[in-house]
Formats: C-alpha cells, structure tokens, sequence
C-alpha cells in the first residue's frame, strides 16, 4: 500500500530565506508527483507536476526534483516571502491504482 | 488547465439533514473525482464520479451516505446524507482532463460545519 509523507509537519521561517520540504512514498510504481499549495481553508492548487520519467520541474522560485528509486521529493522554495505561507502537499499517482495519494502536508509559515 | 466551482462554497447544517455540493468544470472532462478533508488532515478519496454509471467508491464510503450524481462530462454532485458532527470537513471536487499522467485540478472546496 503506497504511503506518502510529508517532513516537516509545520516550518517557520523569516522572510529572504530558501528552503526545502520534503516527501517520501513508499512504492516506486507511480505515473507521477504533484506539488499543491492549500491557502486555510481553501481548495488546492497545483504547483509542479513531475512525470516519473524526469528528475526535477521548475516554475519560478520553485523547483521540484523526483527521485523514484529511493522514493524521495523536494520542494525547494528560493527566496521565501510572507506570500509563501500557506500548506505544502505532496501528491502521487499510484501506477498500480491511477489513484492520487496525498501526504500530510507541511504547513510553512514566512515571517516578514 | 481547468476551471471548477463548487457550490456551496460553505455552509453551516444541522445534525441529520443532508446538504448537495454541486461541481461545475467549465471543459468536458474524463475523470471526477471526490474527496474529504477533515480538519488538520489530507485530503482523502471518497469516490469517482462516473458518467452515466455509478461512482465507485474507496473503502470507508458507501453509496448510502454519500450518493454522487455526473449526469454529464461537466458537472457532477456530492451528497452528504444524515449528516453527524464528524461529517464537517472541506468536500473537494477534482479533475483530471487526460488520464494518470496529467495534472489534477481542483475546486476551491465546500467547507461544512455540522451542528
């Protein structure tokens, strides 16, 4: 049973810095992974969409890499700014299911 | 990409009634699905709404209480029936224009308060 997870659970940092979240997925077999943002309590939005054949996806101060053998994501966010501050969720597409499996999300806070 | 919106964007209803959440996707469409979010938690697939059949349904949901309408490629409704306290959770509508490989879209959510 594919599971994703998300480290850190929350992160709280001043604005100007870069940072990284992480996610992990349990089983390799999936046709994708997407990154979404969640505003308090509104829907979601999608970030980068990396196919399982690629390595990494970038959209402006964002960059997405996929390492699929070791089931490892990073979101790394350049230059962060209280606009950023939002949840992070880390999706896959199970290629066993076509079903979409979220992890917990982290949960960013940017300080001006 | 996709736009949806979700009707009720937010409601507040009493214990044992039901509430229609309606999605409305502005391109026809393959795949809808529908998920829960319950309060600090990830979003959690209830079903997908299939055109013309019945919608199937992950372990844990069952027709009865969650009945799902898609009358056609663009729309699609959720019922959430004899509605209890743990039912208040954002109900989220999405979609996926071309299969697995392609981006999923999102409404923006119908949050639900049950009291």
């Amino acid at each position: 049973k594919q599971e994703v997870t998300q480290i850190p659970a929350a992160l709280s940092v001043p604005e100007g810095e870069n940072l990284v979240l992480n996610c992990s997925f349990t089983d390799s077999a999936i046709y994708n992974l997407q990154w979404f943002r969640q505003d308090p309590g509104k829907g979601l939005t999608s970030l980068l969409l990396i196919q399982s054949s690629q390595r990494e996806q970038t959209s402006g101060r964002l960059n997405a890499s996929l390492d699929k053998s070791s089931g490892r994501s990073t979101l790394y966010i350049a230059a962060s700014q209280p606009g950023d501050s939002a949840t992070y969720l880390c999706a896959v597409t199970s290629s066993n299911t076509g079903k979409l499996i979220f992890g917990q999300g982290t949960t960013l806070q940017v300080k001006p | 990409s996709a736009v949806i919106s979700q009707k009720p964007s937010r409601d507040i209803c009493q214990r044992g009634t039901s509430l229609t959440i309606q999605c409305q996707v502005d391109s026809q469409v393959t795949m809808m699905f529908w998920y829960r979010q319950q309060p600090g938690q990830s979003l959690t697939l209830i079903a997908t709404a299939n055109q013309g059949s019945e919608a199937t349904y992950e372990s844990g949901f069952v027709i009865d209480k969650f009945p799902i309408s898609r009358p056609n490629l663009t729309f699609s409704t959720l019922t959430v029936s004899n509605m209890s306290p743990e039912d208040s959770s954002i109900y989220l509508c999405s979609v996926d224009k071309g299969g697995a490989g392609n981006t999923i879209y999102f409404g923006e959510g119908s949050w639900l308060t049950v009291v």
